[in-house]
């Protein structure tokens, strides 16, 4: 069964820096998703990505967040530069429609 | 989006019928109920999802009574390894992106 994979599972930053987060997404969904969850604390929605553009963006969506599908397969969410409270899970997600999402394993960012 | 209302913890012992029941009062007439569930330290996983009545699959039932205010997930003969966060979703399926908004969940505890 494919799955969606996220690189890098952890990533350790100092504040202030750039990092690139990555996901590949089941390769026939169409729309795409960032998702974050906070140490015990709800999934928040992020952002969400279709035909090449962004369709829906959270509050927590600011100017230091942006995403990519640069080559068709890879979707990436940077944060341009990482804050202390930026620490968390973050999830890609995918689906065919707009329906049932299907998530990756999550990459736990820390920022020192 | 309407608001729902879940038990925050449920404990069980394995083989035992796990019966999660989800209020959500003000549900509209176009959202549809979906149950996810997530393990610690990974993206949540689709369950199940349904309009009405019931719906079986290999996991899980979901019951809907006709006035569609709650539902009750389902999960038959549970094991150690259904310990886990479950979430009741509700909301209509668009057509551009379908960001999903998640609650405290419902923890579930399997004793052996």
């Amino acid at each position: 069964e494919p799955e969606v994979t996220q690189t890098p599972s952890h990533q350790v930053t100092q504040m202030g820096q750039e990092v690139i987060l990555r996901c590949v997404p089941i390769s026939n969904h169409l729309y795409f998703y960032w998702y974050r969850q906070i140490l015990g604390q709800k999934v928040e929605f992020l952002v969400s990505f279709y035909n090449n553009e962004i369709s829906e963006k959270s509050e927590i969506f600011d100017d230091q967040f942006s995403v990519e599908r640069p080559d068709g397969s890879n979707f990436t969410l940077k944060i341009r530069s990482t804050k202390l409270e930026d620490s968390a899970m973050y999830f890609c997600a995918g689906s065919v429609l707009a329906d049932t999402q299907y998530f990756g394993p999550g990459t736990r960012l820390t920022v020192l | 989006l309407a608001k729902t209302t879940q038990p925050i913890s449920m404990d069980s012992y394995e083989g035992q019928e796990v019966n999660i029941t989800c209020s959500h009062n003000n549900i509209a007439t176009n959202d549809y109920i979906t149950w996810y569930q997530q393990f610690p330290s990974q993206g949540p996983r689709f369950i199940i999802q349904g309009y009405k009545t019931k719906v079986t699959n290999e996991v899980a039932s979901l019951f809907i009574p006709a006035d569609r205010k709650s539902s009750t997930l389902s999960l038959p003969r549970v094991s150690l390894s259904d310990t886990a966060v479950y979430y009741c979703l509700v909301g209509p399926i668009k057509a551009a992106g379908n960001k999903l908004t998640f609650g405290g969940g419902t923890r579930v505890l399997v004793k052996p």
